[in-house]
């Protein structure tokens, strides 16, 4: 079955670190860029960040750049997105996502089911 | 960045209504707008690729339009599934983002 299934998420203390997980399944992930998309409790999504199909290029939203790192094992089909520094505005369900390509443009065809992370005191 | 801004945030409408959502983006990103259906506790689900194109195994109702900086999405006949949440996205550049979200509830 194709399928993304991430995991990780939890309760974290503000300054805190989290590392989330993305595991991929059904599908060649090494040809695939993936992507962290999150939505906090009640709001819209937001892009988070993206990595490249080896790993070399990686792009962030400007509010996680220096905090978060987008990072892949090819080998174990995978994507992660470690959260360092995390606070209150970092608390949402975090979704990654296949972008697939259909000549000239891209979407999100698959997704996985998200986690949720929560930083509180 | 390249911001994206939905209209209205929020719509009522009936079964069997024509209901059309706006999407305009800050500058120009061609026909690179994505539109997604979200219900609640579900993660997206693409409906319309390059402004235009409907993905396989979506209702023909749904129907996108727009170029440049003026997008729309339209649903030709509201059926009960249809209540949910909508989302524009701009694959153009980085950072990516998506609109607000509109959110359609039953009249």
């Amino acid at each position: 079955e194709v399928q993304l299934v991430a995991s990780g998420g939890g309760l974290v203390q503000p300054g805190g670190s989290l590392r989330l997980s993305c595991a991929a399944s059904g599908f060649t992930f090494s040809h695939y860029w993936m992507h962290w998309v999150r939505q906090a409790p009640g709001k819209g999504l937001e892009w988070v960040a993206n990595i490249n199909p080896d790993g070399s290029q990686r792009k962030y939203v400007d509010s996680v750049k220096g905090r978060f790192t987008i990072s892949r094992d090819n080998d174990k089909n995978s994507v992660y997105l470690q959260m360092d520094s995390l606070g209150v505005e970092d608390t949402a369900v975090y979704f990654c996502a296949r972008p697939s390509v259909a000549g000239i443009y891209w979407y999100y065809d698959l997704w996985g089911r998200g986690t949720l992370v929560t930083v509180s005191s | 960045d390249i911001q994206m801004t939905q209209a209205p945030s929020s719509l009522s409408a009936s079964v069997g209504d024509r209901v059309t959502i706006t999407c305009r983006a800050s500058q120009s990103i061609s026909t690179d707008l994505n539109w997604y259906q979200q219900k609640v506790g579900k993660a997206p689900k693409l409906l319309i690729f390059g402004a235009s194109s409907l993905q396989s195994g979506v209702p023909s109702r749904f129907s996108g339009s727009g170029s440049g900086t003026e997008f729309t999405l339209t649903i030709s006949s509201l059926q009960p599934e249809d209540f949910a949440t909508y989302y524009c996205h701009q694959s153009y550049t980085t950072p990516y983002p998506f609109g607000q979200g509109t959110k359609l509830e039953i009249k």
